[in-house]
């Protein structure tokens, strides 16, 4: 079965400063990675994604996530953090159980950027 | 339209109650899925519906019951529910059946049981 680890519950950042919120993964085959942001009371935003190709992945709101296959990680970064970025942040594997393929998240990562 | 919609945005409900939660998406996406995501807690998977047919039932009680009367349209009919299945349940849609394309997410809807 695949799996997803975020070994972080909280994470906080000054705005301005560099953020990483970590994700370690366990699949058979190649991976499909994801990452997803929540608002509050909201539903889930999709960030970007690693399929095949370059390890460094660039998606929305300047947010982009480094494949590292030899340490099985996919860790979400961003250069400068803003406010607004507080969120719940998700990192998602395909699961391909009962044979159709679907998405498994992660516990979840709080961010708060703090002013 | 690039949006997954779902009405109610809330729901409260007695016990006793049957009551449905729509989600409606008009990118012609073929895949649909049910989440459901307790307080603090991530997403977990309910059901999928690939080509409007039922493909992946992750073992929820019958109180339960999906409907997908098109390729547009996903129900989730609930009757005599918990109040431990009060939960933010979360509806979503993909190009296809492989996630390659990853998931649009609704907005969701608190559920309230009492």
């Amino acid at each position: 079965a695949q799996s997803v680890a975020q070994p972080e519950d909280q994470v906080n950042v000054a705005e301005g400063n560099p953020l990483t919120v970590k994700c370690t993964y366990s699949v058979s085959g190649n991976p499909y990675l994801f990452w997803y942001v929540q608002y509050p009371n909201r539903g889930l935003q999709f960030l970007l994604k690693y399929i095949t190709g370059d390890n460094l992945v660039k998606g929305s709101y300047g947010f982009e996530a480094e494949f590292n296959k030899s340490q099985t990680s996919f860790h979400l970064k961003k250069p400068s953090a803003l406010v607004s970025d507080s969120a719940l942040y998700f990192c998602a594997v395909r699961d391909m159980g009962a044979g159709a393929n679907n998405l498994f998240f992660g516990t979840g990562t709080r961010l708060t950027v703090i002013p | 339209d690039t949006e997954v919609t779902q009405t109610p945005k809330h729901l409260v409900m007695g016990m006793t109650n049957k009551k449905s939660l729509k989600c409606e998406q008009h990118m012609g996406h073929r895949a649909m899925y049910w989440y459901k995501q307790k307080a603090k807690k991530p997403p977990e998977l309910m059901f999928v519906y690939s080509y409007e047919k039922l493909s992946i039932n992750e073992s929820v009680p019958s109180r339960f019951s999906p409907e997908c009367p098109n390729s547009s349209l996903l129900n989730l009919h609930l009757h005599a529910l918990q109040p431990e299945d009060s939960a933010l349940y979360l509806c979503a849609s993909s190009q296809d059946s492989d996630v390659y394309y990853g998931y649009t997410f609704g907005s969701g809807t608190r559920l309230t049981v009492v």
